[in-house]
């Protein structure tokens, strides 16, 4: 089947610790995505990468630190300088290219973090 | 940053009913996406629209991306107890980045 995969579906970090989120992508996808989500809010984009070893920072990117280094993969750490690390976080890709139909965006299931 | 006013902020309706929600912004959008979530879960795309004016049926939804590119609705007509979620609109500003502005969510209830 072919889908986003995110892991693990809940995750529990003690305060000062870094943590890295998996987000695993076998839609042939060049682009791929990182939000978080708190209750109540729409998504809010961390880091996004358009292509292999390339990403770029979001509107909320202190904090947080990515790597791009496969197609497939676009890992995510949560690092201890976030000052408020509890929340859901989802990963998207999406392929490149112009035009809006080839930019949709598909999300994995998410993970949910929360800092003891 | 960039914002999406998105209304109503939730609903509880009977099931049966017809549920309208919509989205505006300031900006000029090329893409307008909904997603519906389903609690603990990641936003399924709903419906995407590419072009101002187009209007778009996927079942009992329908959606419309604006004329003036600014705004979008959704519509669900005769609403079940599985159409319990959250409805999030989502604005493509830029085709190039392809980068998403969320709306805050519409979480519907219904009532069998």
């Amino acid at each position: 089947d072919g889908g986003i995969t995110q892991s693990p579906k809940y995750l529990f970090r003690k305060e000062g610790q870094n943590v890295t989120l998996s987000c695993e992508q076998n839609l042939n996808h060049d682009a791929m995505y990182w939000y978080r989500q708190d209750p109540g809010q729409g998504l809010r984009l961390i880091y996004y990468s358009q292509i292999v070893n390339d990403f770029q920072k979001g509107d909320i990117a202190e904090g947080y630190s990515v790597s791009r280094e496969k197609k497939e993969s676009f890992p995510l750490t949560v690092t201890s300088a976030q000052k408020n690390p509890t929340a859901f976080y989802l990963c998207a890709s999406s392929r490149t290219g112009t035009g809006g139909r080839t930019r949709t965006q598909y999300f994995g299931p998410g993970t949910r973090l929360t800092v003891l | 940053g960039q914002q999406l006013n998105q209304s109503p902020q939730s609903m509880f309706i009977q099931e049966g009913e017809d549920v309208s929600m919509n989205c505006t912004s300031s900006s000029i959008f090329n893409t307008w996406l909904w997603y519906k979530q389903d609690p603990g879960e990641g936003p399924v795309l709903l419906i995407a629209l590419y072009k101002a004016g187009e209007l778009t049926s996927n079942g009992r939804l329908t959606a419309q991306f604006g004329i003036t590119r600014k705004d979008s609705f959704l519509n669900i007509s005769a609403s079940i107890p599985s159409d319990v979620g959250i409805y999030f609109c989502a604005g493509q500003l830029s085709s190039n980045t392809g980068k998403l502005i969320f709306g805050q969510g519409t979480t519907l209830q219904v009532k069998p």
